[in-house]
């Protein structure tokens, strides 16, 4: 059984495109986040939600909307997408948001390509 | 801003050698501490984490944080070809009340037999 799951591992579009990504995980964790790896595998965060409410909103542009319906679910939509926005998308939870809140569970991840 | 920061390598060691992977941060009220593994093409896998000053072992990984110079290392004893790959440290940085999990760049271990 996955403990993160995301979904499509794999998207290719074009330019001016709108793509979802979902995410779910079954390890009863109150956070979760999505990061984007970009091509020099570099790991930044993007949101992080926590039971439902966002608690992180880095500088992304707002094309990006991430939506948790519930605590296990976490998706990210995309609008009016760029070639910029090619990379890898990763999903995570953690269990607890304080100083000892553990590590982060990775999804596989999904590979943007937008041509 | 807050940074953590590591030497991209790669680092490249012998098969049965003794792997140094070294980061630093720069956020004092940083209070949690990961190392993560990276195959390519896969995502990130936890190896470690660490909280405290001092060396934590796992098999054969131990971690070591040293909170006065800002500083968190990963040893990898008896190292072999599988381990390598690139390897994640990361932070849980203070930030508005909560906490931001904030990553180095990766340091590419290559372990030849």
């Amino acid at each position: 059984d996955t403990a993160v799951s995301q979904t499509p591992k794999y998207l290719v579009t074009q330019m001016g495109n709108d793509k979802s990504i979902k995410c779910e995980q079954n390890l009863g964790h109150d956070t979760m986040y999505w990061y984007k790896q970009d091509s020099k595998k570099f790991l930044k965060i993007m949101f992080s939600y926590n039971n439902k409410e966002l608690i992180i909103n880095e500088t992304v542009p707002n094309r990006f909307s991430p939506k948790s319906p519930d605590k296990a679910h976490l998706n990210l939509h995309i609008n009016s997408l760029e070639l910029g926005d090619s990379a890898v998308y990763f999903c995570a939870s953690s269990q607890a948001l304080g100083v000892r809140g553990g590590g982060y569970t990775f999804g596989s991840g999904t590979r943007l390509t937008v041509v | 801003q807050k940074e953590v920061e590591q030497n991209s390598g790669p680092l490249s060691v012998p098969e049965g050698a003794i792997a140094s992977l070294n980061c630093t941060y720069s956020d004092r009220g940083s209070q949690s501490f990961f190392w993560y593994r990276q195959y390519s093409g896969k995502s990130p896998e936890l190896i470690m984490s660490i909280y405290s000053n001092g060396d934590k072992e796992d098999g054969r990984f131990t971690a070591q944080l040293n909170k006065a110079s800002q500083y968190v290392s990963l040893l990898i004893r008896d190292s072999q070809p599988s381990d390598s790959a690139t390897y994640l440290c990361a932070a849980r940085t203070p930030s508005g009340g909560s906490y931001i999990p904030t990553f180095g760049r990766g340091t590419s271990l290559i372990v030849h037999p």
